[in-house]
């Protein structure tokens, strides 16, 4: 099957600090990427939609400033997050779907950020 | 987003069949039903989905109500690897741009 990367896998920052993750798709290629975000013992909550050359959809309540995304190509979607504090540590999760699918989404294995 | 509804855990003994119940009774004609799991510490993987028949691959079958008000992911033989968080979705026929919905899930316990 498809498959998606990220990285790094996992990292630990500083407060204030800024923190790009990766989400990078194989063997095929995404016009679309969604980017999640999973606390301890709860389930995955949608981030935003980021689409290939343009700008990413952000969920309520998702600051755009602060989830920097960009998708600059097929198989490469990026999000940043900027200044982070500690209520920003998470399980960051991307997932891409393959161009004219509309089924099977795939997962990569998740970021865990911890900021202290 | 139709909403679905799964018991919080469940468990199961090493190489017996396991039935993990959905209910979602107002699924839309046009929602696919989607089965995700999710391993500790992992992103979500697919398992199977279907729209109105009873569906197989290696991985699970996946059992439809004739009036599709309900499914049951089945696992033929639940190994320790099984034991996740498995998620039941609907998502609408329509093209990749849809973001999956994950509502709470039925952690899955599988003991030897």
């Amino acid at each position: 099957g498809a498959v998606v990367s990220q990285h790094p896998s996992w990292v630990i920052c500083k407060s204030g600090t800024s923190v790009k993750i990766e989400c990078r798709s194989l063997d095929f290629q995404a016009t679309t990427m969604f980017w999640y975000r999973q606390f301890p013992k709860q389930s995955l909550m949608l981030m935003a939609t980021s689409n290939e050359g343009s700008k990413a959809t952000y969920e309520q309540g998702v600051e755009k400033d602060k989830f920097l995304i960009n998708h600059a190509s097929l198989t490469l979607s990026t999000l940043t997050v900027t200044s982070a504090h500690p209520e920003d540590s998470s399980f960051y999760i991307c997932s891409a779907s393959l161009v004219g699918s509309s089924h099977e989404q795939f997962f990569g294995p998740g970021t865990r950020l911890t900021v202290l | 987003d139709a909403k679905t509804t799964q018991p919080n855990s469940m468990e199961s003994n090493e190489e017996e069949p396991v039935h993990l119940p959905c209910n979602h009774s107002t699924i839309s004609g046009t929602d696919y039903i989607h089965w995700y799991r999710q391993l500790p510490s992992q992103g979500p993987e697919y398992v199977i989905h279907g729209l109105t028949s009873n569906v197989n691959n290696r991985m699970a079958s996946l059992a439809i109500a004739e009036d599709r008000k309900s499914s049951t992911l089945i696992l033929h033989r639940a190994t320790l690897r099984d034991a996740a968080v498995y998620y039941c979705i609907l998502r609408p026929l329509s093209n990749s741009g849809y973001a999956l919905n994950f509502g709470k899930g039925t952690s899955l316990l599988v003991t030897p």
